[in-house]
């Protein structure tokens, strides 16, 4: 089946820094592949759709400046928190599907902590 | 309402059937879902089904369509406590153009023994 990897698992970094995660779909190629944050014991919020080669579209209340993406190939899509501050600390899960209207395949997400 | 619905908690004895429910809102909706999560994972696809369909059977898993209710469930038969664990309800909607999966709040299965 599709899998989509998700790097890295886990990060801690300082206020001001920023830190790039990155999906990838292993064995199928994603023309669009979605973020989701996740905060604890609740669901999951999409940030933002990830199209390739084109820019990304940001759903209302995110900023794009500050949670950049880049669709650089059909495999792999990043995901940057600028400047990260603690209330950017979350679950950061991707998820990417193969065709228009197949399933959404998730990556095992990222534990941001900002310290 | 616009949310997927779903109740947040269940328990259920170690062997029994586990039934989680969930309703949903676009009547256009082509796939419905369910995700399972364990503690601190990502998303895991368990089972999904199209809208044309009334049921779906995958070994100890069932899921029930009820379009005319909205109404998606999905029955865990034998109940192991590997099951422990967040399942996620979610509806393909199309938004301004664009088909996006919205996701329920997540119910957790906890397994009494």
């Amino acid at each position: 089946g599709a899998v989509v990897s998700q790097h890295p698992s886990r990060v801690i970094c300082k206020s001001g820094t920023s830190v790039k995660i990155e999906c990838r779909s292993l064995d199928f190629q994603a023309t669009t592949m979605f973020w989701y944050r996740q905060f604890p014991k609740q669901s999951l919020m999409l940030m933002a759709t990830s199209n390739e080669g084109s820019k990304a579209t940001y759903e209302q209340g995110v900023e794009k400046d500050k949670f950049l993406i880049n669709h650089a190939s059909l495999t792999l899509s990043t995901l940057t928190v600028t400047s990260a501050h603690p209330e950017d600390s979350s679950f950061y899960i991707c998820s990417a599907r193969d065709s228009g209207n197949s399933p959404l395949h998730f990556g095992n997400g990222t534990r941001l902590t900002v310290t | 309402g616009e949310d997927v619905e779903q109740s947040l908690f269940l328990s259920v004895r170690e062997g029994d059937s586990s039934v989680i429910n969930c309703t949903y809102t676009d009547s256009s909706s082509t796939y419905l879902y369910w995700y399972k999560q364990e503690p601190g994972a990502g998303l895991q696809l368990l089972t999904y089904i199209f809208s044309n369909m009334d049921m779906k059977q995958d070994q100890r898993l069932t899921v029930l369509l009820n379009k005319k209710d909205k109404h998606l469930s999905l029955r865990i038969a034998d109940t192991q406590t590997g099951d422990s664990a967040i399942y996620f309800c979610a509806e393909s909607r199309m938004m301004n153009r664009d088909d996006k999966i919205i996701f329920g709040k997540g119910t957790r299965l906890h397994i009494l023994p």
